[in-house]
């Protein structure tokens, strides 16, 4: 119950397309949904987060989509770029406190 | 640097020994948490503390780990008796740990060899 699956496992973008991220969560007490991101050697980074009230939130290039009923959230980068190839993860957490991470998806963009 | 800290980067020891490690929260940071992450994989919870207190301890972490956070400040991780399946990347987080305030923010981490 305290999984979160996550896909694709590997992402393939053009430079200017739209990378798009699933994950599925299954304990529906969770209230904290963020998305990091990891380059190599370096600890994740936070990009956006997003509480189960809302259904969407944008930040520059960066959206997350939320689905209370369906258990899934997704991460939306519009305008991908090759600096944006790196690792991403989505996590769950309750109460701040034990923090479930995905498997990551690897993303590229292509130049 | 206001960031998280750890140290050593990278540690590389006989299977058998011990190790520790270090983390230096982002000061006035309550929460402070260890993950473990393999190759290829997203990091593993394994405990997390609100100031001194050790409130939760993931099933992975077995006896022969161990940590602490004395006066609430920096934390250390303790691995007795290393096995070639602790080599990981070991993680360390922290977040000013009010409701609507979890954002978590991860030091540079330690990468553990058992040889």
């Amino acid at each position: 119950q305290q999984q979160v699956k996550q896909s694709p496992q590997s992402l393939i973008v053009q430079k200017g397309g739209i990378s798009i991220i699933n994950c599925a969560y299954e304990n529906t007490a969770f209230d904290y949904f963020p998305w990091y991101q990891q380059f190599p050697g370096k600890g994740p980074a936070l990009l956006i987060a997003i509480r189960p009230d809302v259904s969407e939130k944008k930040e520059g290039r960066f959206t997350i989509s939320f689905n209370k009923s369906a258990k899934q959230f997704s991460l939306h980068i519009m305008d991908s770029q090759p600096g944006d190839s790196a690792t991403y993860f989505c996590a769950a957490s309750l109460y701040g406190q034990n923090f479930v991470f995905g498997p990551g998806t690897r993303l590229s963009v292509l130049p | 640097d206001t960031g998280v800290s750890q140290d050593p980067r990278h540690k590389i020891t006989k299977r058998g020994q011990n190790v520790t490690f270090r983390c230096d929260p982002i000061s006035e940071h309550n929460r402070l948490y260890w993950y473990r992450q393999t190759l290829g994989q997203g990091p593993e919870f394994l405990t997390y503390f609100q100031n001194e207190a050790q409130l939760e301890k993931s099933r992975l972490l077995s006896d022969r780990f161990s940590a602490e956070r004395p006066k609430g400040s920096f934390s250390t991780l303790e691995i007795q008796r290393t096995e070639q399946g602790d080599s990981a990347m070991y993680l360390c987080a922290s977040s000013l740990g009010d409701r609507g305030l979890d954002t978590q923010y991860f030091g540079p981490g330690t990468r553990l060899t058992v040889l």
